[in-house]
């Protein structure tokens, strides 16, 4: 079955230092798209991206989908304590398959 | 935000136990999901269902049940509780095509 690998599995930075996740698909995907959970909460949709190649900005956050739809990046610039949580990853084959998410990257950004 | 609505948001009861954990959405969402995160981990997709009496069993084999008999509503039931079972439920609805999904607040779920 299709899997979706994330990394690094936990980062810590100190406030203002900048941090990348990456995302990779053993299959090609329809779309991706990106969740944070805070801790003790719940996933919270960020973001989707659809063409290959494309590139989305929201504030400081950068969201990357590689040309072959098989890889994601998500960067955060100048990270603040509030940047603190889990970012998911997720995706399928087709619009019409379940999402597959990654395992996660578990970020704390210190004071 | 989206709504969507789980109860309990914590439960602690004892082994053999039946329980259910309720799901509701009023966004008229025909997809619904049930995963299981343990503190930290990651998702596994248990269930889903894709329209009334549409069920399906997701990738983690689990010893709950789901129904759908009405779009908003998607219970999910355990007939024994054990230790086991202890973890976080998050229950998630979606609208059309690749929408993106809406998470409850979960429940979290303790069986001694």
């Amino acid at each position: 079955g299709q899997q979706v690998m994330q990394i690094p599995q936990y980062q810590h930075v100190q406030e203002g230092e900048d941090f990348t996740t990456y995302c990779n698909s053993s299959t090609t995907l329809s779309n991706i798209q990106w969740y944070k959970q805070r801790p003790g909460g719940h996933p919270v949709f960020l973001i989707q991206l659809v063409k290959s190649g494309e590139v989305k900005k929201q504030k400081r956050l950068t969201f990357q989908f590689g040309e072959a739809k098989k890889n994601s990046s998500l960067h955060i610039t100048a990270t603040q304590t509030t940047d603190v949580g889990t970012y998911f990853c997720a995706g399928g084959p087709s619009v019409y398959s379940t999402l597959t998410f990654g395992k996660g990257t578990m970020l704390l950004v210190s004071p | 935000e989206a709504d969507i609505y789980q109860t309990p948001r914590y439960l602690v009861i004892g082994t053999g136990k039946k329980i259910t954990l309720e799901c509701s959405q009023t966004m008229g969402h025909d997809k619904m999901y049930w995963y299981q995160q343990d503190p930290g981990m990651e998702l596994h997709l248990i269930h889903y269902s894709y329209g009334v009496n549409s069920t399906e069993k997701g990738d983690l084999s689990s010893e709950s049940t789901v129904s759908r008999i009405r779009t908003e509503h998607f219970p999910l039931t355990l007939e024994s509780a054990r230790p086991s079972h202890t973890s976080q439920y998050l229950c998630a609805s979606q609208g059309q095509g690749d929408q993106p999904q809406h998470f409850g607040d979960g429940t979290r779920l303790s069986i001694l």
